[in-house]
């Protein structure tokens, strides 16, 4: 069975600065899917952003980027010039190839950002 | 643009009490699912369905039955409710396996369950 590991429960960051989040799963498959998922406080769940584990290119979304480490089966995520709006919950999470789309999550990381 | 509703955000239950989670997608998505969400656990995965009367049990099954007599409409049920399953819950629908964009999730917006 997969896990994924979110090591850091809450994290602060100040407006306009970067914060890292940490996300580390287990799995010996080769071919599947990295997400982080955004939770704000009103509870609808989002995509942030996704990687194929093929791809060796960090996925980017604007302002949200990702460090894919596939030999240490780490996946952060970078949140740059951090906005009041990203204070939410964050999700890390996990799904086969081959499984469809049932994903893993993690534990999750609360992040809230201060002005 | 609502597109994946709950139909309950608050629901208090007594223990052994029947209790409906209803779930209405609107996106014509094949695949449908239910979490169950607590701190520090994250998400955690209930029952998934990926076609109308077909259904697959996830990590936690037990105490927990769905049905899924239309496509756009996934019920998870608790038969004898107990304080164990006061949690949140979150239901979340995607397109057919194999397509493109397949393992992005839309979610609802959650069902606070208190069973007291």
């Amino acid at each position: 069975a997969q896990t994924v590991t979110q090591s850091q429960p809450e994290m602060s960051v100040q407006e306009a600065e970067t914060v890292t989040l940490s996300c580390t799963y287990d799995t010996s498959e080769s071919n599947y899917y990295l997400f982080w998922y955004k939770q704000p406080p009103s509870r609808q769940m989002i995509l942030v952003i996704r990687q194929e584990a093929y791809k060796q290119q960090n996925a980017t979304e604007n302002r949200f980027s990702v460090n894919f480490q596939k030999a240490a089966k780490s996946f952060s995520l970078k949140i740059s010039d951090s906005q009041l709006g990203d204070t939410a919950m964050y999700f890390c999470a996990f799904a086969r190839k081959a499984a469809g789309n049932k994903l893993t999550f993690g534990g999750g990381t609360r992040v809230l950002v201060k002005p | 643009d609502v597109k994946v509703t709950q139909s309950s955000r608050y629901l208090v239950k007594r223990t052994g009490e029947k209790v409906f989670l209803e779930c209405v997608q609107d996106m014509d998505h094949e695949n449908m699912f239910w979490y169950r969400q607590d701190p520090g656990l994250g998400l955690r995965l209930i029952y998934f369905s990926y076609d109308v009367k077909m259904k697959e049990k996830g990590d936690i099954p037990e105490g927990y039955s769905v049905s899924r007599e239309k496509k756009e409409r996934f019920s998870l049920i608790l038969e004898s409710a107990s304080t164990n399953q006061t949690s949140m819950y979150l239901c979340a629908s995607s397109l057919r396996t194999g397509f493109t964009g397949a393992n992005v999730l839309t979610f609802g917006a959650g069902s606070r369950l208190t069973v007291l």
